[in-house]
């Protein structure tokens, strides 16, 4: 149990929609960050926010969004889902965005986009 | 940039059996380097994490692993094998310049042999 809490743990969507994916940092961090996995592959970044700023992006599409709210928790946004986008949706958080510090994931939120 | 790579989609041992996942690294700057384990439809669970300080790093359940910056590997060791220890294994990089941006390996499935 890391503290990180993600929701919808599943969810289905039809191309083209719009999806809102939501994550609650553990109690004191300050930095989330959004990971995409795939079937069968690695985490892949997505974008990293730090106080309410988003302190890095990866190479993810602008209908890629994201908001961080002044308790911390975190929205990942995205519009105009495609068929590529159906994967396992990580968030994860660290007490500050130093690299050396602990990067804790939750569960994941699953999307099927059909 | 950074990147992994991590030798064996798939490693199968005997329970009982050492195990040993291979991970080489490639960064143009000093990296943080980090093992993180994942069990069927859950989020990734730190291993063991090294950050600059001493060379041979342990982690939980009896995995350890040692950062070689001549060979640039970062291989995860454990002496005897337990049918617990069957998941899905991620290998992955990070520098203490910019975001604190992970790059994970292609992951390595590892099945215990009763």
């Amino acid at each position: 149990e890391t503290g990180v809490t993600q929701s919808p743990t599943h969810l289905i969507k039809t191309r083209g929609q719009q999806v809102t994916l939501r994550c609650s940092s553990q109690s004191g961090h300050n930095t989330v960050s959004w990971y995409q996995q795939a079937l069968g592959q690695g985490p892949q970044f997505i974008f990293q926010y730090y106080r309410e700023e988003e302190n890095g992006r990866g190479n993810f599409p602008p209908r890629f969004s994201g908001l961080q709210f002044p308790n911390y928790s975190s929205e990942l946004n995205v519009n105009a889902l495609e068929l590529d986008d159906s994967a396992l949706y990580l968030c994860a958080s660290s007490l500050d965005r130093g690299s050396g510090n602990t990067i804790y994931f939750g569960e994941g939120s699953w999307l099927t986009v059909v | 940039a950074q990147s992994v790579t991590q030798l064996g989609s798939h490693v199968s041992v005997s329970e009982g059996a050492l195990v040993l996942l291979r991970c080489n690294y490639s960064s143009s700057v000093p990296p943080y380097l980090f093992w993180y384990v994942q069990y069927p439809n859950q989020g990734l669970q730190l291993l063991l994490k090294y950050t600059s300080a001493a060379t041979l790093v342990k982690g939980i359940n009896g995995f350890e692993a040692e950062f070689k910056k001549s060979e640039t590997s970062f291989h995860l060791t454990k002496p005897s094998a337990h049918m617990s220890d069957a998941a899905e294994y991620f290998c992955a990089v990070t520098t203490i310049q910019g975001a604190q941006k992970l790059v994970f390996g292609q992951g390595t499935r590892l099945t215990i042999n009763p």
